[in-house]
């Protein structure tokens, strides 16, 4: 069966400081990856998606980036944290674009 | 113009009783649609998937699609005081490959 493993739980940083949160899927191939953020009380917001290794589709212009450096590997990066990055961070997968997809646990990051 | 729309609530409904989400979308092009059900603090979590118009159900869950009114609706039936969450409705549209969500309905069951 398939599983998604998102680190960490939770995170808390200060403002400025670089980010990175990683996502891999295990039990398929060629998934589709999805980074989504929701802030407190919010629906989900999508920020990127990605159909296959080094494809990356930005959803939202932000001061986030993301990379797919291997086929189940999904990573959001930020140079420089902003308060309003905070938030809760979930990565999704799906076999294709219009089938259901599946969260890892999420990483909450605050910024202080 | 929200492209899917869900009541915020809460819904508050008693235990034992029918609980019915509601959720419409304003692209005619969207081909599948999905219920998510989320949890304080947690991930959303898949409850159901329809693509055709009519019901499907899933022991206590009924997905409903209605494509020319343009909604879908999720009923719960014998709800539970363990069904208190978030419902999310999420939309996916062929022409913007894109998986798009409602902003929940908070769903509360009372013993």
């Amino acid at each position: 069966s398939q599983t998604i493993h998102q680190w960490p739980a939770t995170l808390v940083q200060p403002v400025g400081s670089p980010l990175s949160l990683e996502c891999t899927v295990e039990g398929t191939s060629n998934p589709n990856l999805y980074w989504y953020r929701q802030a407190a009380g919010r629906g989900l917001q999508l920020l990127f998606y990605s159909v296959g290794i080094g494809q990356i589709s930005s959803e939202v212009p932000q001061n986030l980036s993301a990379s797919r450096p291997q086929d189940r590997q999904f990573i959001l990066s930020s140079k420089k944290l902003l308060l309003s990055d905070s938030g809760f961070y979930l990565c999704a997968w799906s076999a294709m674009s219009n089938q259901p997809q599946h969260f890892g646990d999420g990483t909450r990051l605050s910024i202080l | 113009q929200k492209e899917v729309e869900q009541n915020s609530g809460p819904l508050s409904v008693p235990e034992g009783a029918i609980a019915s989400l509601n959720c419409t979308y304003s692209d005619r092009g969207s081909q599948s649609f999905f219920w998510y059900r989320q949890y304080s603090g947690k991930s959303p979590e898949l409850i159901m998937f329809i693509y055709s118009n009519g019901d499907k159900e899933d022991g206590r869950f009924t997905a409903q699609l209605n494509k020319a009114s343009q909604y879908v609706s999720l009923l719960i039936r014998d709800s539970q005081p363990s069904d208190s969450a978030t419902y999310l409705c999420a939309v996916y549209n062929n022409a913007g490959n894109m998986l798009t969500f409602g902003g929940g309905t908070r769903l509360m069951v009372k013993p």
